[in-house]
């Protein structure tokens, strides 16, 4: 069975806090996404990344950034964070270049920032 | 570049009543088509997608949608649904060789006994 894992399922941080969202799959998977989902809007492509060290920006990505040193990981970072990145973030993982393949998706990790 | 519409924020329904979610897209090319569901408190599962052939697709526990091209719709429908049914649904659109999805604002379905 794919599992996707997140680092916290809640979390609350202060205005201007660094902010770490880990994730970690274990298929293998090449390709891994970050979204927020806010109510009435969906969810929203902060970030994705196709390889090791490879990234590219999503929709939404002022603010955030992030890393993906090993395969199975990749984490979100929020420099400075600021209330309107309150939200409910999920990470999910894919194969690459297949448009037609599932993407697998985490519990999801509620942040609410102070 | 593609884009989905849920025609419908909220569905009550009662328990054993048919539902019927609505999804419209937006592509210049051929597309594939999923609808992914999220129970409270979890991540999104998928529930079944288009890809190309039979243009109706079913789920294990169910559900069916309907691929209508020229409409360019995929509607999501349930018989008869359960209390257990009761979640947020979301349309999602991508197109070959692209592995980026385009969520729809998300169909928040309440089954009531």
């Amino acid at each position: 069975d794919v599992k996707v894992t997140q680092s916290s399922r809640y979390l609350v941080k202060r205005t201007g806090e660094k902010v770490f969202l880990e994730c970690v799959q274990d298929m293998d998977h090449e390709n891994m996404f970050w979204y927020r989902q806010d109510p009435g809007l969906g969810l929203r492509l902060i970030y994705f990344s196709y390889d090791v060290k490879m990234k590219e920006k999503g929709d939404i990505p002022e603010g955030y950034s992030v890393s993906r040193e090993k395969k199975e990981r990749f984490s979100l970072i929020l420099e400075s964070a600021s209330t309107n990145q309150t939200s409910m973030y999920l990470c999910a993982s894919s194969f690459r270049d297949r448009g037609g393949e599932t993407q697998y998706f985490g519990p999801g990790t509620r942040l609410l920032v102070l | 570049a593609q884009s989905v519409t849920q025609l419908d924020s909220q569905v009550p329904v009662f328990e054993e009543a048919p539902v019927e979610l609505r999804c419209n897209y937006s592509s210049s090319v051929s597309v594939y088509l999923f609808w992914y569901v999220q129970y409270p408190n979890q991540g999104l599962q998928l529930l079944l997608k288009y890809l190309s052939g039979s243009t109706l697709v079913e789920s294990i526990n169910g559900f069916e949608a309907e691929f209508n091209k020229s409409q360019t719709s995929f509607h999501l429908r349930k018989p008869s649904v359960h209390i257990s049914d009761t979640a947020e649904y979301f349309c999602a659109v991508t197109v070959p060789n692209d592995y980026k999805l385009s969520f729809g604002a998300g169909t928040t379905v309440t089954v009531r006994a």
